[in-house]
């Protein structure tokens, strides 16, 4: 089963950012937070992984709060190409991947 | 990113017969890659972990004899679906692990649609 909670669904509107929250609330020590999306009809695409520090890449920000039984991915302009579900899963290295039913993200214009 | 290419994108097949997909790393060397199938509406679920050079570890309530895979070279995975019948009508996805110092990153194909009629 999925270890994250994350909202069924969210609107964002062109141009402004999209903040996706996500709780992990029993993430232990040595479990990485990390984003995909999936495109309609599309394999999930990586988008960014943290530990416990903040994380930049050109696609996205992870916000890691404190005590890590939370986080928040940041697109800073949402495009409609955005439109996606968003997967927010937490995984210990050399585990598997488990997906859990994600945040429908649509982009308006 | 590291990019996964799957073949075909879509097949049609009658029950009874049996399909194969591919899985490519197409950038990289893959010891580790990962089948997904999806059903309308679902997230992904986890078949299968594929090992290169060694036999693959299934999922609970995943049968092994009914989707062969084989890990042949570190850049291509093969799924089978023996004997398909429609309720494996699926959209299959793998993945490939680029292993990390700290962390592993998984890249995943475009995905296979598979109809059974």
């Amino acid at each position: 089963d999925a270890k994250t909670t994350q909202p069924p669904s969210m609107d964002c509107a062109e141009g402004r950012a999209a903040n996706l929250p996500c709780n992990h609330s029993t993430i232990s020590g040595n479990e990485y937070v990390y984003w995909y999306r999936q495109i309609h009809s599309q394999g999930p695409q990586y988008i960014i992984h943290g530990l416990k520090n903040n994380e930049t890449n050109e696609m996205a920000s992870l916000i890691i709060t404190e005590d890590r039984k939370s986080s928040t991915l940041i697109l800073p302009h949402a495009t409609l190409r955005d439109t996606a579900v968003y997967y927010c899963i937490t995984m210990e290295y050399g585990n598997k991947l488990v997906f859990g039913a994600g945040t429908i993200l649509r982009v308006k214009s | 990113g590291a990019v996964v290419s799957q073949h075909p994108s879509w097949v049609i097949c009658k029950s009874g017969t049996s399909v194969k997909i591919e899985c490519r790393s197409l950038d990289f060397q893959a010891t580790t890659m990962f089948w997904y199938r999806q059903f309308p509406k679902q997230s992904l679920m986890l078949m299968a972990t594929s090992n290169e050079g060694s036999k693959a570890t299934y999922e609970q309530g995943v049968e092994k004899d009914k989707f062969l895979i084989n890990h042949a070279s570190l850049t291509l995975s093969t799924l089978t679906v023996t004997s398909a019948h429609p309720e494996d009508s699926s959209f299959y996805i793998c993945s490939a692990l680029i292993p990390g110092l700290a962390a592993d990153t998984q890249y995943f194909g475009p995905g296979t649609r598979l109809t059974v009629l």
